[in-house]
């Protein structure tokens, strides 16, 4: 079975800070997302990759970069952490670079930037 | 832009009883619609999908139908069971690689 495993199940920042969320999956797959979850929201896409080293931005970049210099692992960067970007960060992955895949989620990082 | 309307965005029914929850989305050139569920503190999975050449699939309790002239879709899910409460996310796919979700529904199931 796929597993899609993030580093932390809850972060506590403070304003200002540079936070890392990590992001391994394990079945060589190419695509990987990085979501934030807000209520009422629904999920929005930050950032994804198709490929080592390619990342593309999504609906709400600003704020963020990412990191992808292995296959298996997909970082999201908070260059300064501010308490607007306190929510739940979803990392996904999918097998083929085709839209018609099943996207496999981790458990998430509920981050609070303080 | 790309988006898609969920409704409601809040759904009790009574255990037994059918729940139907639907979309619209913007972007006719989409082929790809599936639905997540995400229940309460666990990661959203995904239940069932359609693709643009089918009008109806079932699974189990479980169906979507998809109406691509009104660029319409809907989860319908009968006999419904407490373990059926959980968040339901519609999406669709626009262009490569970019799934939009809904804002999601929140299904209770009262026994």
């Amino acid at each position: 079975d796929v597993k899609v495993t993030q580093s932390s199940r809850y972060l506590v920042k403070r304003t200002g800070e540079k936070v890392f969320l990590e992001c391994v999956q394990d079945m060589d797959h190419e695509n990987m997302f990085w979501y934030r979850q807000d209520p009422g929201l629904g999920l929005r896409l930050i950032y994804f990759s198709y490929d080592v080293k390619m990342k593309e931005k999504g609906d709400i970049p600003e704020g963020y970069s990412v990191s992808r210099e292995k296959k298996e692992r997909f970082s999201l960067i908070l260059e300064s952490a501010s308490t607007n970007q306190t929510s739940m960060y979803l990392c996904a992955s999918s097998l083929f670079p085709s839209v018609d895949e099943k996207l496999f989620f981790g458990s998430g990082t509920q981050l609070s930037v303080l | 832009g790309e988006n898609v309307e969920q409704h409601p965005s809040t759904l009790s029914v009574q255990e037994g009883d059918s729940a139907v929850i639907k979309c619209t989305y913007s972007d006719s050139a989409s082929n790809y619609f599936p639905w997540y569920k995400q229940e309460l503190g666990k990661r959203p999975q995904l239940i069932i999908d359609i693709r643009s050449n089918v009008g109806e699939k079932k699974d189990q309790r479980i169906a979507v139908t998809l109406n691509k002239t009104a660029k319409h879709f809907s989860l319908h899910i009968t006999e419904t069971q407490p373990e059926d409460s959980a968040v339901y996310f519609c999406a669709f796919t626009s262009g490569t690689y970019k799934y939009i979700f809904g804002t999601g529904t929140r299904l209770k199931v009262l026994a």
